[in-house]
């Protein structure tokens, strides 16, 4: 079965840029979405189909896909961007979620 | 915008079955795949399966033999069922909506299930 792979937790200085990865075999091949889960909240969908945005999400946020790697970024970090994110990706006409990554903002 | 609300028992028996309904508001059940989706409390998420609203399904292999998930267009709900359940099911159950190579845009609040004598 199709794996994701995440890092368990990033860092970055309020007002710099984070950027989360997520490795799958060949995941440049296919459309990666990105959920922000803060505690006690449903996930939401910050990137879709790699790069695009939904209306309401803030120009900071970007993705990109290549190879084995695909990665979310987030410019200017503030402090509301501290949460969990996860990666997704259909495989075979199955989901499949990374184990999500814990953004902190210092 | 379309809302999504699951209900169904917060607390089930260890060896019972766990039934859950998604109720689709604000929008149509048409055209999209059903899904739901778990979170062992501290954990990541896990994708249980999906329903498409003519009736087809597809599971996560690991919950396959004790999954089914159904749709009732007429009442624009779709439903969970696991039976056998074991204190490893106990999460918090989401229901969203999707598409095949499509993101999950829209997600209900989350209903947590306990399992538990």
């Amino acid at each position: 079965s199709y794996e994701l792979t995440q890092p368990l937790s990033v860092s970055v200085a309020l007002g710099q840029t984070a950027t989360i990865t997520c490795g799958g075999d060949n995941i440049g091949n296919k459309n990666v979405h990105w959920y922000q889960q803060k505690p006690g909240q449903a996930p939401v969908l910050v990137i879709y189909g790699n790069n695009d945005r939904p209306s309401k999400i803030p120009e900071r946020f970007s993705g990109s896909n290549s190879g084995n790697t695909a990665t979310l970024t987030i410019g200017r970090a503030q402090d509301v961007d501290e949460a969990d994110y996860f990666c997704q990706v259909w495989d075979s006409r199955s989901v499949v979620f990374g184990g999500g990554t814990k953004l902190t903002v210092l | 915008q379309v809302h999504l609300q699951e209900s169904g028992p917060g607390l089930v028996k260890p060896s019972e079955t766990l039934s859950l309904t998604c109720t689709v508001s604000a929008g149509s059940i048409s055209s999209y795949y059903w899904t739901w989706i778990r979170q062992p409390p501290g954990k990541g998420l896990e994708w249980i399966g999906y329903v498409y609203y003519g009736g087809s399904t597809n599971y996560n292999p690991s919950l396959k033999n004790r999954v089914t998930i159904s749709v009732d267009t007429s009442r624009s709900q779709f439903s969970l069922k696991m039976t056998s359940v074991t204190a490893a099911d106990t999460a918090i159950y989401y229901c969203a909506r999707g598409f095949p190579n499509v993101a999950f845009d829209f997600w209900g609040q989350g209903t947590l299930v306990s399992v538990s004598s």
